[in-house]
């Protein structure tokens, strides 16, 4: 069981704009801590998409979108090409005995 | 340009110790935290314990105190990752990350080290 709760799938033709929600608690997003992305293709390491709530590090489309708003957070990808299949996760900070790091439980992006 | 380069996969036994290494370069080593990170198979992923490789400072997870143990060697730039009395649950690929500074988020990710417990 995941701190932070993400839908285990989402799904989207190409082109078109999919979501992805991260809800947390009053000990993590809704403390103000920022909320990271993370994107981990089939076999490889999580690579950082977006980090401190709306910011892409250099070198990532600006088809990926980050927001936050009180207890929660989302990935926006709009524009979805086939090398968009991936598993996103996002990350906070909690300050329970939770853990310093916390993850979402990750959420499979299927492009159809 | 920043890289974490972590050791070979691991087979142990149940009861046995493993231990993970994560070679950085590229960067100043003493200046950014490094975390650890594990994902079993199929699953998400779940946060270790990070080192502060300047002082030795340590934090771990709740989950793992007792079990694992975080050390560098500064002089070869180089964090581990230590986990003891191994179950067949700790089978997972093991992540070193480096942490931005004062942002608490992972910037760099090594290429992971698969370990696998199994009698």
């Amino acid at each position: 069981q995941s701190v932070l709760t993400q839908p285990p799938s989402v799904s989207g033709a190409p082109g078109q704009r999919v979501t992805i929600s991260c809800t947390g608690s009053s000990s993590n997003i809704g403390a103000g801590y920022d909320v990271h992305w993370y994107q981990q293709l089939p076999g490889t390491a999580p690579k950082l998409l977006i980090y401190a709530n709306t910011n892409r590090p250099s070198g990532v489309p600006d088809r990926f979108s980050g927001s936050k708003s009180g207890t929660s957070a989302s990935l926006a990808i709009t524009g979805l090409q086939a090398e968009d299949e991936a598993d996103y996760y996002c990350q906070s900070f909690d300050s329970s005995l939770s853990g310093y790091v916390v993850f979402g439980g990750g959420t499979k992006l299927t492009v159809l | 340009q920043v890289q974490l380069v972590q050791s070979g996969a691991e087979v142990k036994k149940p009861g046995a110790s493993v231990k993970v290494s994560c070679k950085a370069s590229g960067y100043t080593f003493g200046g950014h935290y490094i975390h650890w990170v594990r994902q079993a198979p199929g699953q998400g992923l779940e946060w270790m314990g990070w080192i502060n490789p300047n002082s030795g400072d340590t934090n771990y997870a709740q989950k793992f105190q007792g079990r694992v143990t975080m050390t560098r060697d500064t002089s070869i730039s180089t964090a581990y990752m230590e986990l003891s009395r191994l179950r067949f649950d700790d089978t997972a690929v093991y992540y070193c990350a480096r942490e931005t500074r004062g942002g608490y988020y992972l910037d760099y990710w090594g290429q992971g080290t698969p370990v696998t417990v199994s009698s």
